[in-house]
């Protein structure tokens, strides 16, 4: 079963036009990341949350935007999208412990049209 | 500043043959490292974690070693499939989350398996 759920799958914008990234996570875990994975490159840490506590990244640009309403639920907001925010975007979870694993979600693949 | 470097960036093998995948780091003072395995247009599945108290971790097919004074980690793969292919990344941890433990990731190899 799917611990860590990213919705939608894909999804397509236009320049501009506001877009919103869900995930959620049945895992209980305290942290949640977003990272931005482009073609070919390393995930990029945007922000992360530790319970309602958020951490954002010195350069993840204004434009994107993070609300974490509950513990299971984070979502991912781009206020103006732009032709360079087209990425594939992970949400991961992990609990603060020892070796603190990440778990990551299966991605949302965002165009920007 | 960490950097994580993964070499060679593609790698293409035959079925059967065992190998190995590089990571390289350059801040030897970490807490953890994770090797992940991504395959294409998907999110990054674990693979193996290993603490820096750690030499090495084991599972299935798959051994993750750590040498920490050379900054050096390398994923043994025996007897490949080519169920293995994707691209696999390494990242570093340097404490944990309330002491600066963000993830700093490699760029990944890309691993071919061919029949």
């Amino acid at each position: 079963d799917a611990m860590v759920i990213q919705n939608p799958r894909y999804q397509v914008t236009q320049f501009g036009k506001p877009v919103t990234l869900s995930c959620s996570q049945t895992l209980n875990h305290n942290v949640m990341y977003w990272y931005q994975q482009k073609s070919s490159q390393a995930p990029k840490l945007l922000f992360h949350y530790y319970d309602k506590d958020f951490n954002n990244e010195a350069d993840t640009p204004d434009n994107f935007q993070s609300r974490r309403p509950n513990t299971s639920f984070c979502f991912l907001d781009i206020r103006s999208p732009g032709l360079g925010d087209a990425a594939m975007y992970l949400c991961a979870t992990s609990r603060v412990s020892l070796n603190e694993k990440l778990f990551f979600g299966s991605g949302t693949q965002l165009s920007v049209l | 500043k960490q950097e994580v470097t993964q070499i060679p960036a593609a790698l293409s093998v035959p079925e059967g043959e065992n190998l190995v995948l590089n990571c390289s780091f350059t801040d030897s003072a970490i807490y953890n490292l994770q090797w992940f395995r991504q395959d294409p247009g998907k999110g990054l599945t674990s693979l193996l974690l290993i603490q820096s108290s750690q030499r090495e971790q084991t599972s299935g097919r798959l051994n993750a070693s750590l040498d920490k004074s050379s900054g050096r980690s390398t994923l043994y793969i025996a007897a490949s499939q080519p169920g293995d292919s994707a691209t696999y990344l390494c990242a570093v941890r340097r404490g944990i989350y309330n002491q600066g433990g963000k993830l700093i990731f490699g760029q990944g190899t890309e691993l071919s398996v061919k029949p």
